[in-house]
């Protein structure tokens, strides 16, 4: 069974980059992998997506590992608003089955 | 601006009440999803509906049911609840897969506690 796993919690201080890590070794070749996050009171909003490359776009950056059996979401600097749950997500491809893993909440420390 | 909105953001329940949670979409989206979130669970899928009339079970749909009769609108109901029904219930859209990944919106949630 496809399966995500991520860290429960992570800190950062503020203004420092943060490193999400996340493991997704039945992966098969052409599930994209999604990142969302869920700020307080709030249902999970887009992060970013990729499939091989590395990718960026305003609000972060995702770095795929060559095997793509993990992924690292990168918060370049992390502000307090930035603080919520983290959730990595398998699509499985050309279905309507996204895989979240269990979420890594994020404290950033003023 | 897109929006999910869901009918409550609270509700509190009697065991072996039927229960609606509806979902409504302003995005004109095909697709839209139940999911249920639990501590240390993540979301877990409960029913997809490809569009209006058409659904498919999720990885948990025992003790549930959908209705699609508008594209709009997506409601999830309880036909019995129980108290291992109490959770956060999430509904998500998206539009249609053409091959590509496409963003899901999800709505603020609904906590509905059973008792």
């Amino acid at each position: 069974d496809a399966k995500t796993t991520q860290p429960n919690s992570m800190e950062s201080n503020e203004e420092e980059p943060v490193h999400l890590p996340c493991n997704h070794s039945t992966i098969s070749g052409t599930d994209y992998i999604h990142w969302y996050r869920q700020l307080p009171s709030q249902g999970p909003e887009y992060v970013i997506h990729g499939l091989t490359s590395n990718v960026n776009n305003r609000m972060a950056s995702l770095a795929i590992a060559e095997d793509r059996k993990s992924s690292t979401l990168i918060l370049h600097r992390a502000t307090l608003r930035d603080a919520a749950v983290y959730y990595c997500i398998q699509h499985l491809s050309g279905t309507y089955k996204y895989i979240f893993g269990t979420g890594t909440r994020l404290k950033v420390l003023a | 601006d897109v929006k999910v909105t869901q009918s409550s953001r609270y509700l509190v329940k009697r065991t072996g009440e039927k229960v609606f949670l509806e979902c409504v979409q302003d995005m004109d989206h095909e697709n839209m999803f139940w999911y249920r979130q639990d501590p240390g669970l993540g979301l877990r899928l409960i029913y997809f509906s490809y569009d209006v009339k058409m659904k498919e079970k999720g990885d948990i749909p025992e003790g549930y049911s959908v209705s699609r009769e508008k594209k709009e609108r997506f409601s999830l109901i309880l036909e019995s609840a129980s108290t291992n029904q109490t959770s956060m219930y999430l509904c998500a859209s998206r539009v249609k897969w053409q091959g590509a990944p496409e963003t899901q919106y999800f709505g603020p949630g609904t906590r509905l506690l059973v008792l």
